[in-house]
């Protein structure tokens, strides 16, 4: 079963820029998280999807942010245009339904913003 | 807020010996707690799973126990081998619906040495 996936694994871009980042959940997992580490800090949750919906997306810094999963499979989360502050290691988890289950996570996306 | 406190200074011990990793929260109650491993630039991987109503579970060499009196829970590690070293996480997860999102301690880094 292959597991979680992250695209890309690294992004360097300059502040005012875009960057989509994409992510793969273990297939048939309703449940997708997104997260991000600023250097020094806690992991911090930004927003949870069950199939194609939002359930929660208390933790998005701003209107920056938008992030999709369209048809419940892969996400993408767009940061537009990236400020200093949001480079981290973005990090996409995945559970299945019901229950308190495991999150299995993705390898991160380091975002470097200049 | 909630807060998540783990040893904040690095641990080292001896090859065969039991780590004790310590996790204090406050201004929460959560349903579960989960301790996850992370190794460097990698996401990080599920160990173990503990209810609000439980007191103790074990996998293997791995232990938790769960004091919600306290609020403190405490991982460890027997028998500890060098491949044991990697930065372990206390995570605390909350009820159903829109409370899935886990929050995050900073982690505390293990190194055990042969």
């Amino acid at each position: 079963e292959a597991g979680v996936t992250q695209f890309p694994s690294h992004s360097v871009i300059e502040k005012g820029q875009t960057v989509t980042l994409r992510c793969d959940p273990i297939s048939g997992h309703d449940n997708l998280y997104w997260y991000r580490r600023v250097m020094g800090k806690e992991i911090k949750f930004l927003l949870h999807f069950v199939k194609e919906s939002k359930q929660d997306e208390s933790g998005m810094p701003n209107n920056r942010f938008l992030a999709e999963r369209t048809g419940g499979t892969y996400s993408t989360l767009k940061v537009q245009p990236a400020e200093l502050e949001d480079s981290g290691v973005y990090f996409c988890a995945s559970a299945k339904a019901g229950g308190y289950n495991e999150q299995f996570f993705g390898p991160g996306t380091r975002l470097t913003v200049l | 807020s909630q807060k998540i406190e783990q040893n904040s200074e690095a641990l080292n011990i001896q090859e065969g010996k039991t780590a004790t990793l310590t996790c204090n929260y406050t201004n929460y109650s959560p349903a579960y707690l989960q301790w996850y491993r992370q190794d460097p630039g990698r996401g990080p991987v599920f160990l173990l799973l503990i209810r609000e109503n439980e007191k103790e579970k074990r996998k293997e060499r791995l232990k938790v126990t769960f004091d919600t009196t306290l609020k403190q829970s405490l991982f460890h590690i027997t028998a500890s081998q060098p491949a044991d070293s990697a930065t372990y996480l206390c995570a605390l997860g909350g009820r159903a619906g829109n409370n899935r999102k886990l929050i995050w301690g900073l982690g505390t880094s293990l190194a055990v040495n042969p």
